[in-house]
């Protein structure tokens, strides 16, 4: 069974550009989250979604958003980039009626 | 509040026993988790447990969970070289609240 795909795994954008990632989840799994992982804040949530809607939504100001498709596929976007936007961030996607978590290999956003 | 407190640096030798330490302080905690990430990696689920059992071993894992005194522990049985990396605890309420992570602790294992 294949894991959790992200892409791209590498992106490098200016500062008040925008930007998307995608997230593909285990076949079957339709829960999907974000997360982002900084050093110095280190791994924190941004929103879930499960069958097309927002179940849970973190602390990130409003240009951070999200969705997911009927497939369960999920995007994020990111507006108006900041340099504080720089980091890895990770996809993770949960069974029905389970409660793990699988995470992709991220991807690393640099912002200059 | 949620809080999930580690120590962030660890090292041992090859072959010891590594301990991995982890409080929390949310007592409605339901499920505890502990994840592994190699440089440049995601995170790796190792292990879980539910918040009514004491132990859980799965191979060279231990893990150790006094809900009394909100401790959970992980113990690396003969630790590797390959088992240097970053050990995360995570806990959540339900199936339906997101993981609060603790910072993690970074294993370095001495050949």
């Amino acid at each position: 069974k294949a894991g959790v795909t992200q892409t791209p795994r590498y992106l490098i954008k200016t500062r008040g550009q925008q930007v998307t990632l995608s997230c593909s989840p285990i076949s079957g799994h339709r829960s999907v989250s974000w997360y982002q992982q900084t050093p110095g804040q280190g791994l924190q949530f941004l929103f879930e979604y499960f069958s097309e809607t927002q179940r849970n939504k973190g602390n990130f100001p409003g240009r951070f958003s999200g969705r997911q498709f009927s497939n369960s596929r999920s995007e994020m976007n990111v507006s108006t980039l900041e340099l504080g936007d720089s980091a890895l961030y990770l996809c993770a996607s949960s069974p029905p009626r389970g409660t793990e978590a699988f995470f992709g290999q991220g991807t690393r956003l640099t912002v200059v | 509040g949620e809080d999930v407190e580690q120590s962030l640096f660890l090292s041992v030798r090859e072959g010891d026993s590594s301990v991995i330490n982890c409080t929390y302080t949310d007592s409605s905690s339901t499920y505890l988790y502990w994840y592994k990430q190699e440089p440049g990696a995601g995170l790796q689920l190792l292990t879980y447990i539910f918040s009514n059992m004491d132990m859980k071993q799965d191979q060279r894992l231990t893990v150790l969970l006094n809900k009394k005194d909100k401790h959970l522990s992980l113990r690396i049985a003969d630790t590797q070289t390959g088992d240097s990396a970053i050990y995360f605890c995570a806990e959540i309420h339900s199936g339906n609240t997101p993981l609060v992570f603790g910072k993690g602790t970074r294993l370095s294992v001495i050949a």
